[in-house]
């Protein structure tokens, strides 16, 4: 089955501790993102990666970091830095002629 | 930098009505223009989307027009289901080089009552 898979579906950050998001995409595409979901609001871009060992800050990449060893593989790291990281966090795929699909995403929250 | 707005918020319909949301852009160099529907705990899926070389575009029950000229599209959903109930987003891209970064609307939660 073709698509973008994210795990955990949610997850638990404790004071002080860096947390892992994983995605992973068997649709072959150059592009991944990552964007950050609030209540009643937009998708915010917090990180791209246009290929291969390649990553770009997108609006919000304070308090985050990413790795792009894989092509298939896009993890982001949301670190003690971040001071609200309670979101839905969503990964995407799609290469500049193509849309844009997405996981069904992370929540993380605080303990 | 580039920014979408998205109206109205909230919109309910009666089943079988039409629905009509709104976005504006602020980038005249945006060329592609997505639109996604988002279910409770799911992620964002396209659901119709237009480059700039076209005005309007349709899919059975769903279209969309753009007006580059006052930098607005729109969605349009006739004969509305239950089943449409959902959070919709307009989303704005300069697609250039390998990847396209989506600028989003604050997005609209359509209601449809039986």
């Amino acid at each position: 089955d073709g698509g973008i898979t994210q795990s955990p579906k949610y997850l638990f950050r404790k004071e002080g501790q860096n947390v892992t998001l994983s995605c992973e995409q068997n649709l072959n595409h150059d592009a991944m993102y990552w964007y950050r979901q609030d209540p009643g609001q937009g998708l915010r871009l917090i990180y791209y990666s246009q290929i291969v060992n390649d990553f770009q800050k997108g609006d919000i990449a304070e308090g985050y970091s990413v790795s792009r060893e894989k092509k298939e593989s896009f993890p982001l790291t949301v670190t003690s830095a971040q001071k609200n990281p309670t979101a839905f966090y969503l990964c995407g795929g799609g290469d500049s002629n193509q849309p844009q699909h997405f996981g069904d995403g992370t929540r993380l929250s605080i303990l | 930098g580039e920014n979408v707005e998205q109206h109205p918020s909230t919109l309910s319909v009666q089943e079988g009505d039409s629905a009509v949301i709104k976005c504006t852009y602020s980038d005249s160099a945006s060329n592609y223009f997505p639109w996604y529907k988002q279910e409770l705990g799911k992620g964002p899926q396209l659901i119709i989307d237009i480059r700039s070389n076209v005005g309007e575009k349709k899919d059975q029950r769903i279209a969309v027009t753009l007006n580059k000229t006052a930098k607005h599209f729109s969605l349009h959903i006739t004969e509305t289901q239950p089943e449409d109930s959902a959070v919709y987003f307009c989303a704005a891209s300069k697609v250039s080089g390998g990847y396209n970064k989506l600028i989003f609307g604050a997005g609209t939660r359509l209601a449809v009552h039986p």
